[in-house]
């Protein structure tokens, strides 16, 4: 199983919305991370697991919270987000977080905030 | 920064071949990737390069300079399939060495 999936596939939320993306892999990796990315872009690193252990966060609003429960699973929590944070925004996992291994991408959860 | 440069768009004709490079700050280098992406799909794995030279997979090679900071992709014998974007990521020690995605290369395969 090289898989990584993507719950929900589309979210539509107002600025006052709690919700929350969910990511799995089974594929034993060690790294996980979010990425955000807006059309025409790049995908740009919000944040990475390591070994169940958040290691980086690059300087991502308090807004976004991530959580990894366990080592197959990562979610994003979302709280009084803006019209600016409408995004793909891409869960992915490597066999470790040392760059050295390529990322395996999930399909993206398409969101809008209203 | 890094400054990981490709061109934005290229254009290119079924059945040709067409080279997409990607330039990059050689400072730190420590491994480039490549990946396809599909309009509203994730990015997909392609190539890994960090020794010089070519790396050929099929219809898709990949090759590396070091000295010079510079990839390509090449594709051959395009197929309207190969309509995506191409990411370049290059990977530099001394921080996280999670690897840093240029803008991409938005190719349009036409008949």
């Amino acid at each position: 199983d090289t898989e990584v999936t993507q719950t929900p596939k589309h979210l539509v939320m107002g600025m006052t919305n709690k919700k929350s993306l969910k990511c799995e892999q089974h594929m034993g990796h060690r790294a996980m991370y979010w990425y955000k990315q807006k059309a025409k872009k790049p995908p740009e690193l919000m944040f990475v697991y390591s070994y169940e252990k958040l290691s980086i966060n690059e300087s991502v609003p308090s807004r976004f919270s991530p959580e990894c429960p366990n080592s197959s699973l990562l979610n994003l929590h979302l709280h009084a987000l803006q019209p600016e944070d409408s995004a793909l925004y891409l869960c992915a996992s490597s066999q470790d977080d040392k760059g050295s291994y390529e990322q395996y991408f999930g399909p993206g959860t398409r969101l809008t905030v209203t | 920064g890094q400054n990981i440069d490709q061109p934005t768009e290229m254009t290119a004709t079924e059945g040709a071949i067409v080279q997409i490079n990607c330039t990059y700050q050689t400072s730190g280098f420590n491994g480039l990737f490549w990946y396809q992406q599909h309009a509203g799909e994730a990015p997909t794995f392609l190539s890994y390069n960090v020794l010089d030279g070519l790396e050929e997979k099929g219809r898709f090679s990949s090759f590396l300079s070091r000295s010079k900071g510079y990839s390509y992709l090449l594709l051959k014998e395009l197929q309207m399939k190969d309509s995506a974007s191409y990411l370049c990521a290059v990977r530099f020690s001394g921080g996280s060495y999670i690897p840093t995605f240029g803008r991409g290369t938005s190719l349009i395969v036409h008949p």
